[in-house]
């Protein structure tokens, strides 16, 4: 069965901190994604990679950079978390390029910043 | 650019009734158009796609493309449908992948 895990899956971090969020698929996905989800705005792609060490922006890039050293594990890194990154956070994966591959999804990082 | 729009936050129908969850595009090229839905303490899932063709838990979506609609339907309503809907759109990005965007999602509540 098609696994996208992200191992953190509430965290509560001050103003400032540096904050990693994990994500793991097992289904040898070439395209990994990175989203922002909130009432009333939806999805929001912060950054996304196609390959590994490759990454490109989304539409929400500001505040954020991504990790990505081996296929299976894109990171996201809140290099200095700020309370308006209070959120939650959504990591998927597909497998690959194409048009109308199926998106999954891992089950989501609550964080707080306080 | 892409863009979807849902324009319902909210909506509200009574058990048996019809549902429609509206969905429209802004996209240049020929979109792969996808309804995705959250259920309560879930992770987002795929619910269908166009290209499938396919009737999911009795719901179907028909792309328009005069209108740019792909519109969310299903005759008679239960109240297992309440739920949050996303309609997603992929389009060509950065690098030749496509790009998923994301509406900003309509919360179904179906009443008993």
């Amino acid at each position: 069965d098609v696994k996208v895990t992200q191992s953190s899956r509430y965290l509560v971090k001050r103003t400032g901190e540096k904050v990693f969020l994990e994500c793991v698929q097992d289904m040898d996905h070439e395209n990994m994604f990175w989203y922002r989800q909130d009432p009333g705005l939806g999805l929001r792609l912060i950054y996304f990679s196609y390959d590994v060490k490759m990454k490109e922006k989304g539409d929400i890039p500001e505040g954020y950079s991504v990790s990505r050293e081996k296929k299976e594990r894109f990171s996201l890194i809140l290099e200095s978390a700020s309370t308006n990154q209070t959120s939650m956070y959504l990591c998927a994966s597909t497998v690959d390029r194409g048009l109308g591959n199926t998106i999954y999804f891992g089950e989501g990082s609550w964080l707080t910043v306080v | 650019a892409q863009r979807v729009t849902q324009p319902e936050k909210l909506l509200s129908v009574f058990k048996g009734a019809p549902v429609e969850l509206k969905c429209n595009y802004s996209y240049s090229g020929s979109p792969e158009l996808f309804w995705y839905v959250q259920y309560s303490r879930q992770r987002l899932q795929l619910l269908l796609r166009h290209i499938s063709r396919e009737s999911i838990k009795g719901f179907t979506a028909d792309l328009n493309k005069g209108e740019t609609s792909f519109h969310l339907k299903k005759p008679f309503a239960q109240e297992e449908d309440s739920a949050m809907y996303y309609c997603a759109l992929s389009g060509q990005g950065a690098g030749g992948s496509y790009i998923p965007t994301f509406g900003r999602g309509t919360s179904l509540i179906v009443h008993p």
